[in-house]
């Protein structure tokens, strides 16, 4: 079945960088664009970027641009998103999704706490 | 594009009905407009696509409109499942955006 597979939760210190992955399966996974979505405690969901896999073209929120970094490993059906310079204020679930206009299949998510 | 969404929370029997509201900054094409359900502690699950399309597995009971800057999702006779926030989301322009979402709660 399609889905899409995204990594385990991570601590990390503020000033410190993370990278998730979101491997996807039962799918062309060239044929649909992923994005990351984050949620904040409490908060609606915030949209972060998103990557084409097939051409590694990437579109970011202004507001992420220098800190986000995405690609994509073909052989492996994976996307990548690193996030640098981390505050607190990056406390929150990060949803991988796919597809463009709409976000039709999503990860369960993974939670990276700041502290 | 800012997305305004109306009421902050709804407080619902089960068996009636909902209209919730999502109001653009600017109009938006019926193409770029949807909608989700969020369950605590889960992701979003895409409820309604351009509009008015019923995403795969949505029951009936789920219905969408609008146009311009004004969309509507209605749920008739709500069921126990159907309680949670729902959030509508444009990508007629980037940034990609999100609403602040409507509570539907059990009454």
């Amino acid at each position: 079945q399609v889905q899409l597979v995204q990594s385990g939760a991570e601590v990390r210190n503020p000033g410190a960088s993370v990278r998730l992955s979101c491997k996807a399966s039962g799918y062309t996974f060239v044929n649909f664009y992923i994005h990351w979505v984050r949620q904040a405690p409490g908060q609606g969901p915030e949209w972060m970027g998103v990557i084409s896999p097939s051409e590694g073209t990437i579109e970011n929120a202004e507001k992420f641009q220098g800190r986000v970094t995405m690609t994509r490993d073909m052989s492996t059906s994976t996307v990548y998103m690193e996030l640098s310079s981390l505050t607190s204020e990056d406390t929150a679930v990060y949803y991988c999704a796919r597809n463009y206009y709409y976000m039709d299949v999503w990860g369960k998510g993974t939670t990276v706490t700041v502290s | 594009i800012v997305l305004t969404q109306s009421p902050g929370t709804l407080s619902v029997s089960p068996g009636a009905g909902a209209a919730l509201s999502c109001r653009a900054s600017q109009n938006i094409h019926n193409t770029y407009l949807n909608w989700y359900q969020q369950q605590p502690g889960q992701a979003p699950r895409l409820i309604i696509t351009g509009t008015s399309t019923r995403a795969t597995g949505i029951p009936d009971r789920f219905s969408g409109s609008g146009s311009g800057t004004d969309f509507t999702l209605t749920i008739s006779r709500l069921e126990p499942e159907d309680f949670g926030v729902y959030y509508c989301q444009q990508y007629a322009t980037s940034p990609l955006t999100f609403g602040g979402g409507t509570k539907v709660e059990i009454k």
